[in-house]
């Protein structure tokens, strides 16, 4: 199978200070991944889309500045929540796929607490 | 755009029961890809079962089945034989199956249905 993990699970983090989050795709080379961001009880919203070496592309809402997405292997991408504030905690999960294949494979997530 | 709606916030079976979870869509491409994830309390997503629009054929995984209606732009999701391990979020959504405007084939989510198993 496809395995896609993360670091840190969970984080605490003062306001005003950066957090990065890792997404790995450990046994495929994930020329996309995705970054979502879910509310208790709520859906996924996705929030940018990363393809190796190229700049992610961001939804709409989305801040870009504060929220960087570095894609720069075929197994790794990060995102930086940058000058964290409460309002960003909340559960990240990213996702990978390979080449044009249609399957996403999700990472287990990470709990962001911003106090 | 693409949508995806789910009607049902809270659903509840019994163990051994069936029970059946509704998800409409609405989408301008006559291809594309349609899958349920269920998310446990670990908040792990796992792929329940995907359906291509071009096949006619519902898919089906073991106790898992859909209901695919492309003309309704229908797909339902039917759990035989529930059981406990089966409680979970279960979130319908929808990918394109070309990469048409740059979509990266990238997935759109229904709001979710809450299914409790009850023993």
């Amino acid at each position: 199978g496809a395995v896609v993990s993360q670091h840190p699970s969970r984080v605490i983090c003062k306001s005003g200070t950066s957090v990065k989050i890792e997404c790995r795709s450990l046994d495929f080379q994930a020329t996309t991944m995705f970054w979502y961001r879910q509310f208790p009880k709520q859906s996924l919203m996705l929030m940018a889309t990363s393809n190796e070496g190229s700049k992610a592309t961001y939804e709409q809402g989305v801040e870009k500045d504060k929220f960087l997405i570095n894609h720069a292997s075929l197994t790794l991408s990060t995102l930086t929540v940058t000058s964290a504030h409460p309002e960003d905690s909340s559960f990240y999960i990213c996702s990978a796929k390979r080449g044009a294949s249609y399957e996403q494979y999700f990472g287990p997530g990470t709990r962001l607490t911003v106090t | 755009a693409q949508t995806v709606t789910q009607s049902q916030p809270e659903m509840s079976v019994q163990e051994a029961e069936t029970v059946t979870l509704s998800c409409t869509y609405d989408t301008s491409e006559s291809d594309y890809y349609l899958f349920w994830y269920k998310q446990p309390p670990s908040r792990q997503m796992i792929l329940v079962i995907r359906q291509e629009a071009y096949k006619q054929q519902n898919a089906t995984e073991n106790r898992f089945s859909v209901n695919f209606q492309k003309a309704a732009k229908s797909f339902s999701l039917k759990i035989s034989d529930s059981q406990l391990g089966d409680a979970a979020m279960y979130f319908c959504a929808h990918a394109p199956i070309f990469n048409s405007g740059g979509s990266n084939y990238k997935l759109t989510f229904g709001k979710g249905t809450l299914l409790t198993v009850n023993p």
